[in-house]
């Protein structure tokens, strides 16, 4: 079946630690690609994303992601995590068809920053 | 700051009545937004693509008679869950696209309606 999955459910780690957060996805053709965080009680936020060009995207915060085409991949990275990044993290595929999309999420993978 | 608005933030409500949840485009009109399920620990679930000014298409498996959604406008979406019951408790969230072209689009989400069916 067509999905995206997030290996880690959840992740500890202290401050200053190194995060890489796996994604991957089983569609096929053009897909847009997005990593989103949900910090406690807040919406949803888009954190970076990926459409086209440069496989190696940079979105807020100091968050990073790379486009792998072959591995099906979307990994989420960032070299020093802060406490501050305590939070949820989705990723997301958005499939056009037709002139329509829709977004398939992952998921999740629950962050926690001991500080 | 927000640029949807999803009220109420929270219900409860009886076994079998209806609850109406609104999802507002506060900057933009939406021509198409969307309705989500989230179940504790789990992603959120597509219901539903919202189109404004004519039918809803809802994914496999979510009841069309149940969740009944009305995109009357380009600014207000809203989800209906008829006749509720304990089962349809969970998170219900909803979002709205921004730009053009259709490859170029990105989400934003409300912030969300949790829904408790005593």
């Amino acid at each position: 079946a067509q999905s995206v999955s997030q290996h880690n459910h959840h992740v500890i780690l202290s401050e200053a630690a190194s995060l890489e957060l796996g994604c991957n996805y089983s569609y096929g053709g053009t897909v847009n690609l997005f990593w989103y965080v949900q910090y406690p009680g807040q919406h949803l936020q888009l954190l970076l994303k990926y459409f086209s060009g440069d496989p190696l995207v940079k979105g807020i915060k100091g968050f990073e992601a790379e486009f792998i085409k072959s591995k099906f991949s979307f990994n989420l990275r960032k070299p020093s995590v802060q406490w501050s990044d305590t939070a949820e993290y989705f990723c997301a595929v958005k499939r056009t068809t037709s002139g329509t999309y829709k977004y398939i999420f992952g998921t999740g993978t629950r962050l926690k920053v001991l500080a | 700051g927000a640029v949807v608005s999803q009220h109420p933030s929270r219900v409860i409500c009886k076994s079998g009545t209806s609850v109406k949840i609104e999802c507002r485009s506060l900057d933009f009109q939406a021509t198409t937004m969307f309705w989500y399920r989230q179940f504790p620990k789990q992603s959120l679930m597509l219901m539903a693509t919202s189109n404004e000014g004519s039918k809803a298409t809802y994914e496999q498996g979510v009841e069309k008679d149940k969740f009944l959604i009305n995109h009357a406008s380009l600014t207000l979406s809203t989800l209906t869950v008829t006749s509720a019951h304990p089962e349809d408790s969970s998170f219900y969230i909803c979002s709205r696209g921004q730009g053009a072209p259709i490859a170029k689009n990105i989400q934003y989400f409300g912030a969300g309606t949790r829904l408790s069916v005593l």
